[in-house]
């Protein structure tokens, strides 16, 4: 069954721990996206990509990193966890053309807290 | 100010009663506009999308858009406790990114 999956779905950590947060999809998509999630809030893209060795920094401004090296996984990076890095993560990924780019598959998300 | 704006609720209806969920934006050139439902716990997932003004109807949901107003709604008849969630509507701006609402959350009381 096509699916976008995200490890851990919870992590609680300490200050200044590098910490690396797994998405992948079956699905194919070319494009992937992070959002970060705070309650009560809007979602916020913090980065995405169109492709292999594509990415693109969102309009949130964010100390992590990616990397694209196969369709299936986008994985998220944090060098140095803060707390103010605590929040819900949500991978998605969808299709490429214009219009189906708007239907976007959204992973389960990976709570972060850092102490 | 926002580019959406949403009320964040939590909005609170007995188990049958027609729901109103809405949005208002800022951005004239908006041209896509998208509800996507969000359980506890879970992802967004899409559940309705139009294009420009007009309605549109699935089911129990319509979703309807008014540009001249800069004002989008979401109709839930017949509503059920299985409908409570949080539901969050986005927009598509000119590089097809989606800019979104913060959430209503809506509670179906049996």
């Amino acid at each position: 069954e096509a699916d976008i999956y995200q490890t851990p779905r919870y992590l609680v950590i300490g200050t200044g721990k590098k910490i690396t947060l797994e998405c992948s999809q079956t699905m194919g998509h070319d494009k992937m996206y992070w959002y970060q999630q705070d309650p009560g809030m809007e979602l916020h893209l913090i980065h995405y990509s169109y492709g292999v060795n594509s990415t693109e920094k969102g309009d949130l401004s964010s100390e992590s990193t990616v990397s694209r090296i196969r369709t299936e996984h986008f994985p998220l990076t944090l060098e140095s966890a803060r707390p103010s890095h605590t929040s819900q993560y949500l991978c998605a990924s969808s299709e490429s053309q214009a219009g189906d780019s708007m239907r976007q598959f959204f992973g389960p998300g990976t709570r972060l807290t850092v102490l | 100010q926002k580019e959406v704006e949403q009320d964040p609720g939590p909005l609170s209806v007995p188990e049958g009663a027609i729901v109103s969920l809405n949005c208002t934006y800022s951005n004239s050139a908006f041209q896509y506009f998208m509800w996507y439902r969000q359980y506890s716990r879970k992802g967004p997932e899409l559940l309705m999308y139009t294009y420009s003004s007009g309605n549109k109807e699935d089911g129990r949901f319509t979703a309807q858009v008014d540009k001249s107003s800069k004002y989008i709604s979401l109709f839930i008849r017949d509503s059920q406790p299985s409908d409570s969630a949080t539901y969050l509507c986005a927009m598509v701006d000119s590089n097809y990114q989606l800019i979104w609402g913060a959430g209503t959350k809506l509670i179906i009381k049996p």
